[in-house]
């Protein structure tokens, strides 16, 4: 079975500091890895997905995450925070055979002028 | 470019009555997914459609029911509505023949249950 585990439900940083949401996830197949991004009562906006080709991955707005497979590990990185990026993050898994997604438990991130 | 189409975007319902929630994948797409995401929780997966047949299914009440149409569009059927219904439902559509299929995912629709 598979499953994800976001670390941290809140994550507060201040505005030009680094940004680090944390993804771990359990599969016994290579999983297909994704964050999403969701603003108060908006749809859910992908921010970049691993698929097995570069382990270092750039998305939209700045971020990046990297696959590291003896972590079992996604984090998602910025390296300047933006009062925009205020939202609630969730990093999801999937694989072939299996498609539906299983996501994890949400980050909500704070922004701090 | 277009992306998947949900109806209605809110829908008010009392208790015990029923709901139709309708979703319009990407053109080309074949596979679409239920997804119900609760207040405060992460989105859980209900069911999905392959070309018109259901292909998984998930954490779906049996008083929850779904279908994939000839043009590929879903229908989400909800009967005796409960409160702990209220939630937003998303809708994912998909192409299988895709590497990792991806999923992409509509606005959703926001049930409140009174």
């Amino acid at each position: 079975a598979q499953s994800v585990t976001q670390l941290g439900s809140h994550v507060s940083v201040s505005e030009g500091a680094l940004v680090l949401l944390r993804c771990n996830y359990s599969s016994s197949v290579p999983p297909y890895l994704f964050w999403y991004v969701q603003y108060p009562n908006q749809g859910l906006q992908l921010l970049l997905k691993y698929t097995s080709a570069a382990t270092l991955v750039k998305g939209i707005n700045g971020f990046e995450a990297e696959f590291k497979k003896s972590e079992t590990s996604f984090h998602l990185t910025k390296p300047s925070a933006h009062m925009s990026d205020a939202a609630e993050y969730f990093c999801a898994v999937s694989s072939s055979g299996t498609y539906k997604y299983i996501f994890g438990t949400g980050t909500r991130l704070k922004v701090l002028a | 470019a277009a992306g998947v189409i949900q109806s209605p975007r809110h829908l008010i319902k009392e208790k015990r009555e029923t709901a139709t929630l309708k979703c319009y994948p990407i053109p080309r797409h074949d596979t679409v997914y239920w997804y119900q995401q609760g207040p405060g929780q992460d989105p859980q997966f209900l069911i999905s459609f392959y070309e018109k047949m259901q292909s998984d299914k998930g954490s779906i009440p049996d008083r929850f029911s779904a279908q994939q149409f000839s043009d590929y569009h879903s229908e989400l059927n909800m009967s005796s509505l409960e409160l702990g219904d209220s939630a937003l439902y998303f809708c994912a559509s998909s192409r299988t023949s895709g590497p990792y299929n991806e999923q992409f995912f509509g606005p959703g629709t926001r049930l409140t249950v009174l």
